[in-house]
């Protein structure tokens, strides 16, 4: 157990529409990433949030969209959902922007 | 070509045997994770390094800066070590930067 936790556990979307997953961090972590990980592949680092703000982003279209909220909380947004959006997201908190990252269960998205 | 590279992709071993697992990089960094993540998915970070070499159990991590190598060792393996192992670097923008990982199926 990391102490973060990831919902919801599994989604089903179609095509075209919008999801919300959130990341809640290990208490005290003011830092959080989100990653995709497809089938059979290690984890693409999506974004970064330290205090709220952006910190470096992935190769990933502008239609993933994140917040970090006061509580540190998270959110990942994608608008317009593809096919190969279909993966494992995972995210990850850590004390400082360099720390060791405490991963979450993941949420696992399946678009159809 | 992927910037961090590990090997093998898959690996058997028995019970008892000892296993490396390698990883190559080709980035600046500022530190290495080796990460565990169970056919469940979640992803538990067994070490972070930025020299030297570490130990915690039967796992002992090394890695050496000027070859930009690091070697993930498990000694007197058990099944409950399979899963897959995963290297990943963090660059100098606090990027994490996965390998492909490898699978390890230790066999009693």
């Amino acid at each position: 157990e990391t102490g973060v936790t990831q919902s919801p556990t599994h989604l089903i979307k179609t095509r075209g529409q919008q999801v919300t997953l959130r990341c809640s961090s290990q208490s005290g972590h003011n830092t959080v990433s989100w990653y995709q990980q497809a089938l059979g592949q290690g984890p693409q680092f999506i974004f970064q949030y330290y205090r709220e703000e952006e910190n470096g982003r992935g190769n990933f279209p502008p239609r993933f969209s994140g917040l970090q909220f006061p509580n540190y909380s998270s959110e990942l947004n994608v608008n317009a959902l593809e096919l190969d959006d279909s993966a494992l997201y995972l995210c990850a908190s850590s004390l400082a922007k360099g720390g060791t990252q405490y991963f979450g269960p993941g949420t696992r998205l399946l678009v159809l | 070509k992927n910037e961090v590279e590990q090997s093998p992709q898959n690996l058997t071993a028995q019970e008892g045997e000892f296993i490396t697992i390698n990883c190559s990089y080709s980035v600046g960094i500022s530190a290495l994770h080796w990460l565990q993540q169970h056919p469940g998915g979640g992803i538990v970070s067994l070490f972070m390094l930025s020299s030297g070499k570490k130990k915690h159990g039967r796992l002992i991590a090394t890695i050496n800066i000027q070859e930009k190598h690091s070697s993930l060792h498990i000694t007197a393996s058990h099944p409950r070590d399979s899963a897959v192992y995963i290297c990943a670097v963090l660059d100098n923008t606090d990027k994490l930067i996965f390998g492909t990982g490898t699978r390890l199926q230790v066999f009693p």
